[in-house]
């Protein structure tokens, strides 16, 4: 069976630090990968999302970058973060037009 | 591109009433619309889903109902338990098939 796992849980940096966020899957191949960001109380705002290994299309303007190194490898990263970088970051994988999947999340405050 | 909007942000219902959430969507070529529940601390896990060739689905107390032409679809959860107490959200994907939009999400309390 397909399992999505998405590191660290919590994380706490200071502002003008850098980010790294990994999320691989397992048991598919070629998922479509997706970033994902829950700001506190409210919706899941899509970053980034990929179809193939190095394809990254980007959703919003915003100083976060992702790559996709490897076909089951989705990273989240900043070279400086911001305050406003704070909140619940999903990594989701699909297979085709398929239901999304998402990780268990990961927990990010910019102090 | 697509926009979602969901309402109410939030909605308290007596245990063992209905509770309907409902969402708007703008782009005509979206095809695929899920319905996710998220309990607190937890990811988000899709309760049921609808395509865009089907008026209604139902799976036990939970329905989801959509009108193509309005560009509306809702859900429908009935005989409301504490267990239900949890945020919702509407999404829909475009008919480039690849981009899942999200609503802000509903707070549904269940009160026993």
């Amino acid at each position: 069976s397909q399992t999505i796992h998405q590191w660290p849980a919590t994380l706490v940096q200071p502002v003008g630090s850098p980010l790294s966020l990994e999320c691989t899957v397992e048991g598919t191949s070629n998922p479509n990968l997706y970033w994902y960001r829950q700001a506190a109380g409210r919706g899941l705002q899509l970053l980034f999302y990929s179809v193939g290994i190095g394809q990254i299309s980007s959703e919003v303007p915003q100083n976060l970058s992702a790559s996709r190194p490897q076909d089951r490898q989705f990273i989240l990263s900043s070279k400086k973060l911001l305050l406003s970088d704070s909140g619940f970051y999903l990594c989701a994988w699909s297979e085709g037009l398929g239901e999304l999947f998402f990780g268990e999340g990961s927990r990010l405050t910019v102090l | 591109g697509e926009n979602v909007e969901q309402h109410p942000s939030t909605l308290s219902v007596q245990e063992g009433d209905s509770a309907v959430i409902k969402c708007t969507y703008s782009d005509s070529a979206s095809n695929y619309f899920p319905w996710y529940k998220q309990e607190l601390g937890k990811r988000p896990q899709l309760i049921i889903d609808i395509r865009s060739n089907v008026g209604e689905k139902k799976d036990q107390r939970i329905a989801v109902t959509l009108n193509k032409t309005a560009k509306h679809f809702s859900l429908h959860i009935t005989e409301t338990q504490p267990e239900d107490s949890a945020v919702y959200f509407c999404a829909a994907r475009g008919g480039g098939g690849f981009k899942t939009i999200f609503g802000a999400g509903t707070r549904l309390f269940v009160k026993a």
